[in-house]
């Protein structure tokens, strides 16, 4: 099993380009979440999806939109990437009442 | 809002020390308490977690223990060795909640 599978791994984009960060578990997990992590932020929330066909916003959504595509596949787009977007984001799916399994991480910076 | 806070930010031990690290939550209705493991440039992994229920899990050299009244909980790490070196975070969450709260992270450096 793959677990959490992240693309792609790192990406420099300019200002106000988009692009969509793909992430798929083959875990048969019901629930799956976007993170970004900063240094000394520790892990915040941009957004999650409790199953599929729902969505719901985190703490840091502004900026972004997700698409749960299917019980497998929940991808994080920015619509016009801003430096302050620079950030490492995790992917997650869990079980109920159970931690998280995170993908890789893509490491991204906005320039 | 709800918050997790996590002590030290910083903790250095030497091989074969204890660590421990603290953390505090604010929701009382916080019921489930994992512990992940971050080496550099990797993912978090889950290494330890506990529900209220419990006051103490231990998984050979790691343990957590949950004081519920008083809102805290750690992890205890004995006979560290270098490879314990990381960055760890706690996290507060409810049962069939999806919201997970997390704390800041410690960054533990055991030295050989």
């Amino acid at each position: 099993n793959a677990g959490v599978t992240q693309t792609p791994k790192f990406q420099v984009l300019k200002t106000g380009q988009s692009m969509t960060l793909q992430c798929a578990q083959d875990m048969n997990h019901n629930s799956m979440y976007w993170y970004r992590q900063d240094p000394g932020m520790g892990l915040r929330l941009i957004y999650y999806s409790a199953s599929e066909g729902t969505t719901d916003k985190g703490e840091v959504p502004n900026g972004y939109n997700v698409s749960r595509l299917n019980k497998r596949e929940f991808s994080l787009r920015l619509e016009s990437a801003a430096p302050s977007q620079t950030s490492v984001y995790f992917c997650a799916s869990r079980t109920v009442n159970y931690g998280y399994t995170f993908g890789s991480g893509t490491r991204l910076t906005v320039v | 809002g709800e918050n997790v806070e996590q002590h030290p930010s910083t903790l250095s031990v030497q091989e074969g020390d204890s660590a421990v690290i603290k953390c505090t939550y604010s929701d009382s209705a916080s019921n489930y308490f994992p512990w992940y493991k971050q080496e550099l440039g990797k993912r978090p992994q889950l290494i330890i977690d506990i529900r209220s229920n419990v006051g103490e899990k231990k998984d050979q050299r790691i343990a957590v223990t949950l004081n519920k009244t008083a809102k805290h909980f750690s992890l205890h790490i004995t006979e560290t060795q270098p490879e314990d070196s990381a960055v760890y975070f706690c996290a507060a969450s409810q049962d069939g909640g999806f919201k997970t709260i997390f704390g800041a992270g410690t960054r533990l450096f055991v030295k050989a």
